[in-house]
């Protein structure tokens, strides 16, 4: 069965710092890999997904992840965090059977001035 | 533009009362999706449905049924609501297909009391 970790409930960052909010998947076979973002009060928002070929992948608002097959990991960055930026941050798993999408825990981003 | 649109942002209602979230897509989507949101836990997928009166069950989907008469519309039940069931409640929409982005509602906060 597929499963996601986001081992970080909550995070927080200076403006102007760097951020990598961290994702580990479980799936047997090749997995379609997504990256969500929810601001308060608001539904959820994709930012980038992955199934196949670069695996360092391009997302909206500055956003980037990169696929590691070796470590099961589809970590999220961004080189420089905007107060904006503040949300909450979903990882989220599919098969290759297409269907079900199973997301993780959800990451908390608080941004400080 | 896309919109997957839930009936209530919020629902107030009694333990014990039969309870109907509704879910309406306008982007013909087959796929059909409930989750429920909770602190510290993510979205849990409760039902999904891939076509018409055809659904599959989720992670959590113990007291709650589903619905999906028509391609647009997806409804969950809660056949005698609880205090446990006071939660955020996300519909979702996609395309067939691993690829493919799901859209999401403004979501629901049910608060049984």
């Amino acid at each position: 069965a597929q499963s996601v970790t986001q081992p970080d409930i909550h995070i927080t960052v200076s403006e102007g710092a760097s951020l990598e909010l961290r994702c580990n998947y479980s799936y047997g076979a090749t997995p379609y890999l997504f990256w969500y973002v929810q601001s308060p009060g608001q539904g959820l928002q994709l930012l980038l997904k992955y199934f196949s070929g670069d695996t360092l992948v391009q997302g909206i608002k500055g956003f980037e992840a990169e696929f590691k097959r070796s470590q099961s990991s589809f970590n999220l960055r961004k080189p420089s965090v905007h107060w904006s930026d503040a949300a909450e941050y979903f990882c989220a798993v599919r098969g290759n059977q297409g269907g079900k999408l199973i997301f993780g825990q959800g990451t908390e981003l608080s941004v400080k001035p | 533009d896309v919109k997957v649109t839930q009936s209530s942002r919020y629902l107030v209602k009694r333990t014990g009362e039969k309870v109907f979230l509704e879910c309406v897509q306008d982007m013909d989507h087959e796929n059909m999706f409930w989750y429920r949101q909770d602190p510290g836990l993510g979205l849990r997928l409760i039902y999904f449905s891939y076509d018409v009166k055809m659904k599959e069950k989720g992670d959590i989907p113990e007291g709650y049924s589903v619905s999906r008469e028509k391609k647009e519309r997806f409804s969950l039940i809660l056949e005698s609501a609880s205090t446990n069931q006071t939660s955020m409640y996300l519909c979702a929409s996609s395309r067939v297909g691993s690829n493919t982005e799901a859209f999401f509602g403004q979501g629901t906060r049910l608060t049984v009391v």
